[in-house]
């Protein structure tokens, strides 16, 4: 069945625990990114890769970093969580960004930093 | 800036009626997309339709058509013969500098038997 996966789907954490918080994909998909969504705000892109080895920042890179070593895995690493990274957050996925078809959307992962 | 405006926070609709969300854009780009996915209370995000601005024709997907007005840059989203099943958050979308996509605030429909 072809997905994305996120991990873990929730997670508690305290201010400056380094977490990651990772995304598979299995259908050989070149586009990956991350968006976070907020109440009142929608959802805003963190960060994408058009393939390996390369990223680009989104609208609110800030606080976050990504690694894109293998085509089918793109975590998103909070290196020093805070308050205000308390959010939901989705990776996606498509074969060559919008212009080829549709993003694939994991189910989400639901962050809580005290 | 980039903008997608979504002016409806919440709408309502009756089982079987048609309704139509409203949703603005902003972008000084030539080529684009626009989507409109759906959210229910699962969080799943789940594409609706899709549109390329290139393309006159409107984009249909069963009960769900969308009103794309280019030059007043406006892409609404109607659903007709609606069921309870749609009852959801609804996000609509534009990319922008070919790899980025931003998001409007949502619209929350509700469904009454």
């Amino acid at each position: 069945e072809a997905q994305v996966t996120q991990n873990p789907r929730y997670l508690i954490t305290v201010t400056g625990k380094k977490l990651t918080v990772t995304c598979s994909q299995n259908m050989n998909h070149e586009y990956m990114s991350w968006y976070r969504q907020d109440p009142g705000l929608g959802l805003r892109q963190i960060y994408y890769s058009m393939n390996v080895e390369v990223t680009d920042k989104g609208d609110v890179p800030e606080g976050y970093k990504v690694s894109r070593k293998e085509k089918r895995n793109f975590p998103l690493i909070l290196e020093s969580p805070s308050p205000n990274q308390t959010s939901l957050y989705f990776c996606a996925s498509s074969s060559a960004g919008f212009s080829e078809e549709t993003q694939y959307f994991g189910p989400g992962t639901r962050l809580l930093v005290l | 800036a980039q903008t997608v405006t979504q002016s409806q926070p919440e709408m309502s609709v009756q089982e079987a009626e048609t309704v139509t969300l409203s949703c603005t854009y902003d972008t000084s780009e030539s080529d684009y997309y626009l989507f409109w996915y759906k959210q229910p209370p699962s969080r799943q995000m789940i594409l609706v339709i899709r549109q390329e601005a290139y393309k006159q024709q409107n984009a249909t997907e069963n009960r769900f058509s969308v009103n794309f007005q280019k030059a007043a840059k406006s892409f609404s989203l109607k659903i007709s013969d609606s069921q309870l099943g749609d009852a959801a958050m609804y996000f609509c979308a534009c990319t922008y500098n070919t790899d980025k996509l931003i998001f409007g605030t949502g619209t929350r429909l509700q469904v009454f038997p």
